[in-house]
């Protein structure tokens, strides 16, 4: 059965660097043939598509993040990690990976649970 | 960037009742528009893609409807665990956005 597990911190200081990985098992990512990405959800907001990754190295970010945003895949871990610079309170919320449906960039049929992210000092 | 405008923001009802949500493109995005259904502490389940189609396992009281900018989502007959917040999103073009969400609540 696919899962996917995000980890990393869950307190950032403002500035700083966030590192976020997605652990997938159940599937590969080589072979699965779908992409692979991250959605966020600050409190009492919506949702907010941040890019997905094939697993290639294809990447594609939402312009409102592109210059901060690092997506990549480590294939032999079967993990796809999320990196965001210059941290700032209004990046507080919860992060989630998933897998998209294949041969579509943005559209997510399976996630993780999610993981919080608080920006503070 | 295309926006998309969900109405309405919030709705009441009632098990049973039958309740439609509708999704606004900015431009027209053909077919290619998705919709969640998300509980507080749990991930989005994916309901349909595209616009009509439903996901395997979703229940057929969920249907979906629309192209170029207009969409709705149907539920027939609402089940308790229906109350949530629905999300739609365009997959036509670059950023995907989402909609800001319709909380479906218990009247």
């Amino acid at each position: 059965q696919l899962q996917l597990q995000e980890s990393g911190a869950g307190l950032v200081e403002p500035s700083e660097t966030l590192s976020l990985t997605c652990t997938i098992s159940g599937d590969s990512i080589v072979s699965s043939g779908h992409n692979w990405g991250w959605v966020r959800q600050a409190p009492g907001k919506g949702l907010e598509w941040i890019g997905s990754i094939y697993h290639s190295g294809s990447t594609y970010y939402n312009p409102s993040l592109k210059s901060r945003v690092t997506i990549s895949v480590d294939t032999s871990k079967n993990q796809v990690s999320l990196k965001m610079t210059s941290m700032t309170a209004a990046d507080t919320a919860v992060y989630l990976c998933g897998r998209t449906i294949r041969g579509v960039v943005g559209v997510f049929d399976i996630w993780g649970q999610g993981t919080v992210v608080s920006v503070s000092s | 960037d295309i926006q998309m405008t969900q109405s309405p923001s919030s709705v009441s009802a009632s098990v049973g009742d039958r309740v439609t949500i509708t999704c606004r493109a900015s431009r027209g995005i053909s077919g290619w528009l998705a919709w969640y259904q998300k509980k507080p502490g749990k991930a989005p389940k994916l309901l349909l893609y595209p616009a009509s189609t439903l996901q395997s396992g979703v229940p057929s009281r969920f249907s979906g409807s629309g192209s170029g900018t207009d969409f709705t989502l149907t539920i027939s007959s609402l089940q308790p665990e229906d109350f949530a917040t629905y999300y739609c999103q365009q997959a036509n073009s670059f950023p995907y956005n989402f909609g800001r969400g319709t909380k479906l609540e218990i009247k």
